[in-house]
């Protein structure tokens, strides 16, 4: 019940789009974002609920699509320190808090 | 405040040798997890905990032992170390349930030979 993301990988230019899909098999209450840089913790990006609400705190926008139970993250005139694995996390509908799921990651790599 | 903290930042054991690797936090979080992640897989649930004296299973918790007697910390105990459990062991909190971010500690790396 792991959630499916896409692509595994993507090469950007600075300033180039990209769009990171995450796709769960069960009903879902949230979808998390994290971005993570070799040799370092997750750091928070984005939360996206149930119901719209959405909490972020970069330049980073993402939507949730609570019928098909996936959520994409966009990332908009990349920037070089874009680049890291991006993570999603899915809460089901009827877990508690504790039970987050994690996809395998997006690599993104931003170059000049 | 120094958010979350772990120690080691690495240690490498030897099979069938037990420890514990401990994680604080200072932010008053009721909640706290450990995952461990492994090349190609993210991040795999193995405890976690909704507040002091509540801990519960996650995906992959055979092998480890968690407690949690204080808000503060959440020690995770290898039993008898497996070469199966080299990885990268992250520890996080957060402030509430479901709609709240994760805070994640530094990791530590572990090794069994």
């Amino acid at each position: 019940q792991q959630p499916v993301q896409s692509p595994q990988a993507v090469i950007l230019r600075e300033g180039e789009d990209a769009v990171i899909n995450c796709s769960s098999s069960k009903a879902l209450y949230s979808v998390h974002w994290y971005r993570q840089k070799h040799g370092e913790a997750p750091v928070f990006l984005m939360i996206l609920l149930k119901g719209g609400e959405q909490k972020g705190h970069e330049k980073i926008s993402a939507s949730f699509n609570e019928k098909k139970q996936q959520s994409s993250l966009y990332l908009t005139a990349s920037q070089l320190s874009y680049s890291g694995t991006y993570f999603c996390g899915t809460g089901g509908a009827t877990d508690s808090w504790g039970k987050l799921q994690f996809g395998a990651g997006t690599q993104v790599v931003v170059t000049p | 405040n120094a958010g979350v903290t772990q120690t080691p930042k690495f240690q490498v054991l030897k099979t069938g040798q037990s420890m514990t690797l401990q994680c604080a936090q200072d932010m008053n979080h009721e909640y706290m997890s450990w995952y461990r992640q492994d090349p190609g897989m993210g991040l795999r649930l193995i405890h976690y905990s909704v507040g002091a004296g509540i801990t519960d299973q996650g995906e992959v918790p055979n092998g480890y032992n968690v407690s949690r007697s204080t808000t503060e910390d959440f020690p995770l105990r290898l039993l008898s170390a497996a070469p199966s459990q080299t990885s990268v062991y992250f520890c996080a909190s957060s402030p509430q349930g479901k709609g709240y971010e994760q805070y994640f500690g530094p990791g530590t790396r572990l090794t069994v030979t």
